[in-house]
């Protein structure tokens, strides 16, 4: 079993909708969660990360955790076509574990 | 936010050559740098982790004397892909981080594409 799944997609949606990304793990040691943008041929980007469970917002962007499902996932509103790249989960233990484990990557396109 | 180069961007090798990617932190001090190998389709697996002055750590299965990595300063870090053979090919992805150790302060650079022929 794989550390993290994600589910690949690809996903298309129309300009403006609610975009609905999802990761499970299962390493219950996971403490920090995170979610990065990567555009083609381009490094991932960090977007935000949590701390343990719960909510958190930054701008058209939300990021949850349910650490008791073991289940994380980032939504972006009114989704734009610079939303467009593949967006990837990653985790890691707490204090002084550097390791990241990643998700496949959800390709999403934003259809204008 | 702090950026991260790598060099070269893309490189096509002949089977049997080496090949040196560089990772540079341009504006800030890296006191740990990772290198990261993405399949296609898959996910980024970590391959080994290095300390400015000190031995890289290798995760499990891959193999330290044909990835070789150096760290020689705070702000690059080299991985050599010796005798490349065709499944070397991959995109090489690596990432600096300062000493605070939070997600946030853990850059990625561009990535380099290497495909052995």
């Amino acid at each position: 079993q794989k550390e993290v799944e994600q589910d690949p997609g690809p996903l298309s949606v129309p300009e403006g909708a609610i975009v609905s990304l999802n990761c499970t793990y299962s390493n219950s040691a996971f403490q920090y969660f995170m979610w990065y943008r990567q555009y083609s041929r381009k490094g991932p980007e960090l977007l935000m990360y949590t701390y343990s469970s719960g909510n958190k917002e930054d701008g058209r962007f939300t990021a949850q955790v349910d650490k008791s499902s073991k289940y994380i996932s980032l939504f972006i509103r009114d989704s734009q076509p610079s939303d467009s790249a593949t967006y990837l989960c990653a985790m890691r233990a707490g204090a002084g574990a550097n390791n990241l484990f990643f998700g496949t990557g959800t390709r999403l396109t934003v259809i204008p | 936010g702090a950026v991260v180069s790598q060099h070269p961007s893309r490189v096509i090798c002949k089977s049997g050559t080496s090949v040196k990617i560089e990772c540079r932190s341009l504006d800030f001090q890296a006191t740990t740098m990772f290198w990261y190998r993405q399949f296609p389709k898959q996910s980024l697996m970590l391959m080994a982790t290095s300390n400015e002055g000190s031995k890289a750590t290798y995760e499990q299965g891959v193999e330290k004397d044909k990835f070789l990595i150096n760290h020689a300063s705070l702000t690059l870090s080299t991985l050599t892909v010796t005798s490349a053979h065709p499944e070397d090919s991959s995109f090489y992805i690596c990432s600096a981080q300062t000493p605070s150790g939070t997600p946030d302060t853990q850059y990625f650079g561009p990535g380099t594409r290497l495909t052995v022929l």
